[in-house]
């Protein structure tokens, strides 16, 4: 199985001030048909995952722009420009390029 | 938007099955894949496996011997049987739908299962 490794697991920030999490992969998460299927959902507290990145780097419909995903082969990045008070919650990156399906352990942001 | 929703038995006895179904608005089309994932308390997320449109499943290796998935496009629901449930099993279970080449787009609210006599 692919073992997705997150760090930090967990990361203060100040309001207004930008955060970044990396997911290293066990394997290249590249796929036969050249496509990287690594997506980064937010889980707020007691509510379902939401998704914000899909294929590597392309938010999801009414996600803002202050989100922004990257990275290649095994090693990957998601940013957020300007930590908002909303954006409190886990992270996750998940990948889908090779059955089964994994997660990363989840990383949490909380404000300062 | 699409919207999923959980429903089935919150309490299952150990060594008994536990039953789930997923109803999904929309059609079900070659593009979809319908998952379940769960969670357990204060933990991450675990894929359990999908069933494909055409009625193809796939399930994770870790729990395949015990699961099964069915679909039912007519009521545009999918279901989750999982036998010999244990403690190890409690979680809030989701379903969600993939969409081929792309990802798991959307989730349900997810329903807790706890294990206990």
């Amino acid at each position: 199985d692919v073992v997705l490794t997150q760090t930090p697991l967990s990361s203060p920030v100040t309001l207004g001030q930008p955060a970044s999490i990396s997911c290293r992969s066990s394997q290249s998460l590249l796929h036969s048909d050249g496509n990287t299927y690594l997506s980064w959902l937010q889980q707020r507290p007691g509510q379902p995952p939401r998704l914000l990145i899909y294929k590597l780097s392309h938010r999801f419909s009414g996600v803002p722009d202050r989100f922004s995903g990257s990275g290649a082969g095994t090693d990957f990045t998601l940013s957020i420009s300007r930590v908002e008070a909303e954006d409190v919650g886990i992270y996750y990156c998940t990948q889908a390029s090779q059955l089964p399906y994994t997660f990363g352990q989840g990383t949490k942001l909380e404000i300062k | 938007q699409v919207h999923l929703q959980e429903s089935g038995s919150g309490l299952v006895k150990p060594s008994e099955t536990l039953s789930l179904i997923c109803t999904f608005s929309g059609d079900s089309i070659d593009t979809y894949y319908w998952n379940w994932v769960r969670q357990p308390p204060g933990k991450g997320l675990e894929w359990i496996g999908y069933i494909h449109n055409s009625g193809r499943t796939n399930y994770n290796p870790s729990l395949k011997s015990r699961v099964t998935m069915s679909l039912d496009t007519s009521k545009n629901q999918f279901s989750l049987k999982m036998s010999s449930m244990t403690a190890a099993d409690t979680a809030v279970y989701y379903c969600a739908r993939l969409i081929y080449a792309v990802s798991i787009d959307f989730w349900g609210r997810g329903t807790m299962v706890t294990v206990s006599s």
